[in-house]
């Protein structure tokens, strides 16, 4: 049972790049998401998706698209890199939206956009 | 919208001591609340969820308190120990939202 795993942990691209930070869960939960942590900001919600098909915005969802084509993965798209996305994205699930068994993270993955 | 104030200046403790961390919410109350421990460089992992008809929640030497009077939540460490020494986020969930939402943490250091 791996839990949330992110890949990859470190990443460097150049401004106007794009990638996907990959997200895979093996618990079977419902609800995924994606925040990224700033110094000083915590952790803001980009996107969220409470199962397989089903996707929304959080509170900085700009700059970047999600899917959810299966219950196991949750993708994050950066369409179009900028150093205002450089920041550590961590992705996360939970049984169900309400999260009342807590959320269970992934280690993160660092990014760095020049 | 909806608040989380943590105590962004870190808090220093003595080994044995009790540690007392402060999570302030404005307008209505949250359903429930959770506290989460992140070490650096790693996610954060869930420790305890207090809801909002509970006064108290346990686990250990952990503590957590809900006063909807005050707006507040208090996350307690008792006998803390050098291995306690992390970022702690509270991260209440309003009924009316699907999502949970966090504070920015305080970082707590417990010295030998």
């Amino acid at each position: 049972n791996a839990g949330v795993t992110q890949t990859p942990k470190f990443q460097v691209l150049k401004t106007g790049q794009s990638m996907t930070l990959q997200c895979a869960q093996d618990m079977n939960h419902e609800y995924m998401s994606w925040y990224r942590q700033d110094p000083g900001m915590g952790l803001r919600l980009i996107h969220y998706s409470v199962g397989a098909g089903i996707t929304d915005q959080g509170e900085v969802p700009n700059g970047y698209n999600v899917s959810r084509s299966t219950t196991e993965d949750f993708p994050l798209r950066l369409l179009s890199a900028a150093p205002s996305q450089t920041s550590v994205y961590f992705c996360a699930s939970s049984p169900s939206a309400g999260g009342e068994l807590g959320y269970t993270f992934g280690s993160g993955t660092r990014l760095t956009v020049v | 919208s909806q608040k989380i104030e943590q105590n962004s200046e870190a808090l220093n403790i003595q080994e044995g001591k009790t540690a007392t961390l402060t999570c302030n919410y404005t307008n209505y109350s949250p359903a429930y609340l959770q506290w989460y421990r992140q070490d650096p460089g790693r996610g954060p992992v869930f420790l305890l969820l207090i809801r909002e008809n509970e006064k108290e929640k346990r686990k250990e030497r952990l503590k957590v308190t809900f006063d909807t009077t005050l707006k507040q939540s208090l996350f307690h460490i008792t006998a803390s120990q050098p291995a306690d020494s992390a970022t702690y986020l509270c991260a209440p969930r309003y009924s009316s939202a699907s999502k949970i939402i966090f504070g920015s943490g305080t970082r707590l250091s417990i010295r030998p």
